[in-house]
């Protein structure tokens, strides 16, 4: 019943590889972002979706690719993964505008060795 | 400059006080205001969203916005050891696509 799971929860990996967080929400919004969290929790946009097409992509190394199947589903695939590439990330939804705020996954903490 | 400040904490506070949150933001074209409340190891979950100046209140909890200084606030009442958890201001204009965050405050409510 969870309303925006992501998996994996954990993801230890090393320098230079490529791994991928998958996200899916059940509540029937339009638009879907990936969040980066840092140490200090200070939570930075990375890309939006809405309805499949891409609407946001801040200034992310273009080693993060985004891709979104349909618009319940938003994956981050990481290519040559850097130590500074090490934190939470988050998948969150929302009605179309956002306005009313959004909704969370529980993270895929990535730690990069 | 950062687009949204928020007060950097740590808080910490006996059970019973009231608490007070605070952000400042400079993008004047802001109008959606939200607190999200993150515990540890969790995603942030919203707790409360507001449109344009003035109060919100949820139970215990109150969100005030005073535009004309660039300001708002969380206020929680009776706070208990279940308030303990990082708390995440956020804002976004109409048509931003997005919500700025402010980097949050830790806030420990001590038994």
């Amino acid at each position: 019943d969870t309303a925006v799971s992501q998996t994996p929860k954990y993801l230890v990996t090393q320098m230079g590889n490529d791994k991928s967080i998958k996200c899916e929400q059940n509540l029937g919004h339009d638009t879907m972002y990936w969040y980066k969290q840092d140490s200090k929790k200070f939570l930075k946009i990375m890309f939006s979706y809405n309805n499949k097409e891409l609407i946001i992509n801040e200034t992310v190394p273009n080693r993060f690719s985004p891709k979104s199947p349909d618009k319940a589903h938003l994956n981050l695939h990481i290519n040559s993964l850097e130590l500074g590439d090490s934190a939470v990330y988050f998948c969150a939804s929302s009605q179309e505008s956002g306005v009313s705020g959004y909704t969370f996954g529980s993270g895929t903490r990535l730690t990069v060795v | 400059q950062k687009e949204v400040e928020q007060d950097p904490g740590p808080l910490s506070v006996p059970e019973g006080a009231i608490v007070s949150l605070n952000c400042t933001y400079s993008n004047s074209a802001f109008q959606y205001f939200m607190w999200y409340r993150q515990y540890s190891r969790k995603g942030p979950e919203l707790l409360m969203y507001t449109y344009s100046s003035g109060n919100k209140e949820d139970g215990r909890f109150t969100a005030q916005v005073d535009k004309s200084s660039k300001y708002i606030s969380l206020f929680i009442r009776d706070s208990q050891p279940s308030d303990s958890a990082t708390y995440l201001c956020a804002m976004r204009n109409t048509n931003a696509g997005k919500s700025t965050f402010g980097d949050g405050t830790t806030l420990t409510v001590k038994p």
